[in-house]
């Protein structure tokens, strides 16, 4: 079965810190990828996707995040974080054209103002 | 505005009893979801339905079950057979079966056993 590793469950950093979140999954065949941000009182929403071509893929509020193959990941990233990057993050990972997605257990960032 | 309605937001439920929560969806997605979120770990796929009368199992599906009568409305029962069943419940939608375009989420329904 597909699994989903998020390798921090809380991170902490100070405005304008770099941020890299990491996402690694199991499957080895065609992937559509998914990152998913929960900020507080708020729904999931998605952030951003990749399922083909260009593997650095940009997403809302200057998030980005790329796609290495050979490493099975799929990692995060955002320059300078602000206090209002404090939510919930998940990584999730569609195995080829079937549409379910499998999450991983998701990373809490907290900014500090 | 399009979205997903889930309700109820807060759900109370007695030991032995069965409960049904909402899930519908106004726009036009084929695709429906549910997930159960409990802290500290990821969302589960609890069942999918990719077409109208149709659904599959996800992978904690024992002691819930699903309908699929219409392509807006997608609800949840969990049953007196769920051994842990107070966690929250997420419904989500996509646009294609194909699974390229991410879902749109609903608020949720948090059910307490009481």
């Amino acid at each position: 079965a597909q699994s989903v590793s998020q390798h921090n469950h809380h991170v902490i950093l100070s405005e304008a810190a770099s941020l890299e979140l990491g996402c690694n999954y199991s499957y080895g065949g065609t992937v559509n990828l998914f990152w998913y941000v929960q900020y507080p009182g708020q729904h999931l929403q998605l952030l951003l996707k990749y399922f083909s071509g260009d593997p650095l893929v940009k997403g809302i509020k200057g998030f980005e995040a790329e796609f290495i193959k050979s490493k099975f990941s799929f990692n995060l990233r955002k320059p300078s974080v602000q206090w209002s990057d404090t939510a919930e993050y998940f990584c999730a990972v569609n195995e080829g054209a079937v549409g379910k997605s499998t999450f991983g257990d998701g990373t809490t960032l907290t900014v500090k103002p | 505005d399009g979205g997903i309605t889930q309700s109820p937001k807060y759900l109370f439920r007695k030991e032995g009893q069965n409960v049904t929560l909402s899930c519908e969806q106004n726009l036009n997605h084929d695709a429906m979801y549910w997930y159960r979120q409990d802290p500290g770990q990821g969302l589960r796929l609890i069942y999918y339905s990719q077409i109208v009368n149709d659904f599959q199992k996800g992978d904690i599906a024992e002691g819930y079950s699903v309908s699929r009568e219409k392509k807006e409305s997608f609800p949840l029962t969990v049953t007196s057979a769920q051994k842990n069943p107070t966690a929250f419940y997420l419904c989500a939608s996509s646009i294609a079966r194909g699974g390229n375009y991410g879902y749109t989420f609903g608020s949720g329904t948090r059910l307490t056993v009481v």
